[in-house]
C-alpha cells in the first residue's frame, strides 16, 4: 500500500459527460502529480499540483481541469469525454516538489468512455 | 526535447537467467533517473533511482548505472524469479529550477518469468 487513495477505482460513462476523479496524497506530502497510462501514449505526464499551487503542466487537454484543496487531496475533472479518453489516470504524491524525491503512486481509476 | 527510451517487450525468461532491460534517455542538464515497476492491477512503485552520473541504484537485487557518456540507464538482475514478472518503467525526473518533479517514462517493458 502506497499511501495514496485514488477513487473510484472503475468509472463507466458516456460520450459528452463530465467525471471527477478524486486523489488523497500520503500523509505529509505536499505534491501531487496526475498521470494519463494508455495502450498507445504510454505514461503521459497530465499536471502537478504543490501545496495547493500549480507547478508543472503536461500535456493535458483544455477540456481537463484540476485542483489541490488546502487538505491537500486533489480532483481532476474530465468534460466533454470522448472516447479516446478512456484510459487509467494514476495519481502520485512526494514529500518535495522536485524531480530527485520519490513518488508514489496510487492504484489508478480506470476510465471506460462508451 | 527530453525523453527516454526502453526496449519493447515483452521479454520471457526462465526462473533464474540474467535480465536486462535497456534504457536510454535524452535530457539537457543533468537529470535524475529512475526505474518504477508496477505488478497487475497496481500502481507503480519505484525499484531504484540515481541521482547523478556513476551513481548505481540498487534494491531487490536488480541494479542500474547512471551513464552519462552513453545517456543509459540500463536495469539488470543477475538471478529473476517468478515473482519479479511485471511491467519495467524506465523514467527521468528533469533537475532545473527545483520546482518541476513530473517525470518522463518510457514506454514499459514487460517482463514474464517462466517457473
Amino acid at each position: 500500500d502506497s499511501g495514496v487513495t485514488q477513487t473510484p477505482k472503475h468509472l463507466i460513462t458516456a460520450t459528452g459527460q463530465r467525471v471527477t476523479l478524486r486523489c488523497s496524497p500520503r500523509s505529509g506530502d505536499l505534491s501531487v502529480y496526475w498521470y494519463q497510462q494508455s495502450l498507445d501514449q504510454g505514461l503521459q505526464f497530465l499536471i502537478q499540483y504543490y501545496n495547493g499551487e500549480e507547478r508543472a503542466k503536461g500535456n493535458i487537454l483544455e477540456r481537463f481541469s484540476a485542483q489541490q484543496f488546502p487538505d491537500l487531496h486533489s480532483e481532476l475533472n474530465l468534460s466533454s469525454l470522448e472516447l479516446g479518453d478512456s484510459a487509467l489516470y494514476f495519481c502520485a504524491s512526494s514529500v518535495g516538489q522536485e524531480a530527485h524525491t520519490e513518488a508514489f503512486f496510487g492504484q489508478g481509476t480506470r476510465l471506460t468512455v462508451v | 526535447g527530453n525523453s527516454v527510451t526502453q526496449m519493447e517487450g515483452p521479454v520471457t525468461l526462465s526462473e533464474e537467467a540474467f535480465l536486462t532491460i535497456n534504457c536510454t534517455y535524452t535530457a539537457t542538464g543533468y537529470p535524475s533517473l529512475f526505474w518504477y515497476v508496477q505488478y497487475p492491477g497496481e500502481g507503480l512503485q519505484l525499484l531504484l533511482k540515481a541521482t547523478k552520473a556513476d551513481d548505481k541504484g540498487s534494491n531487490k537485487g536488480f541494479e542500474a548505472t547512471y551513464r552519462k557518456e552513453t545517456t543509459s540507464f540500463h536495469l539488470e538482475k543477475g538471478s529473476v524469479q517468478v515473482s519479479d514478472s511485471a511491467v519495467y518503467f524506465c523514467a527521468l525526473g528533469r533537475n532545473y529550477g527545483g520546482s518541476q518533479g513530473n517525470l518522463i517514462f518510457g514506454k514499459g517493458t514487460k517482463l514474464s518469468v517462466k517457473p
